[in-house]
């Protein structure tokens, strides 16, 4: 079957850095994405991955290993308004994008 | 204005009535779909259109009918709401033409209560 592991739950100190894990099993794999949502908010968009590799965006960087089904979403120079949930959500061969429960990040002064 | 617009946003109902959820948008985009979220679970897939013409059942679309009048409108409707329909719903909308990722975008969400 499809599934996504994420930590549930992680805290980190305010302007430290953080790295959130992601495995995950797909039936095919057309990318994967990284969504923030604040609580009772819609999810956006904070990366995208298709091959291998880091790819980096200001403070966010997000890093893709196909093989290992692996990846994982860096957050340097951390802010109060980075408290929320990460979602990993890998894309299978049907071009559908498979979700988790997503990581609670939250961050202390 | 927000690209992909969902109605009402917070509804609370009784168990028993019919409830309908709207979604428009204006990205232009040719694939909706409906999500239901509730806590400390993924979001949940219900219902998805590739184009007017085009309904695919989710994960959960059990108790739930959708409707794509148009290429921007995408309606959910609940025949008969039940408590364990209670939930945060998304609506989001994408596109696989040339050089789109499939990205997902999402509209604010529609807060349902069903007593």
């Amino acid at each position: 079957g499809q599934n996504i592991d994420q930590p549930t739950e992680m805290t980190a100190t305010e302007g430290a850095i953080v790295q959130i894990n992601c495995t995950y099993q797909t039936s095919g794999f057309n990318g994967l994405f990284w969504y923030q949502q604040h609580a009772g908010e819609a999810p956006t968009f904070l990366s995208y991955n298709v091959l291998d590799g880091l790819e980096e965006k200001g403070r966010f960087s997000s890093f893709l290993s196909r093989s290992k089904g692996y990846s994982y979403l860096l957050l340097k120079e951390l802010q109060m308004k980075d408290s929320a949930s990460y979602l990993c959500a890998p894309m299978d061969s049907n071009y559908q994008l498979i979700w988790g429960a997503g990581t609670k990040l939250i961050i202390k002064p | 204005d927000a690209d992909v617009t969902q109605t009402p946003r917070n509804r609370i109902t009784k168990t028993g009535k019919r409830i309908m959820l709207e979604c428009s948008q204006t990205k232009g985009h040719d694939r909706m779909y409906w999500y239901r979220q509730d806590p400390g679970l993924g979001l949940r897939l219900i219902y998805y259109s590739f184009d007017v013409k085009d309904i695919n059942k989710g994960e959960i679309s059990d108790g739930y009918s959708v409707s794509r009048q148009a290429q921007a409108k995408f309606s959910l409707s609940l025949e008969s709401a039940i408590p364990n329909q209670t939930a945060l719903y998304f609506c989001a909308t994408s596109d696989l033409r040339q050089g789109d990722t499939g990205e997902l975008f999402f509209g604010e969400g529609s807060r349902l209560t069903v007593l």
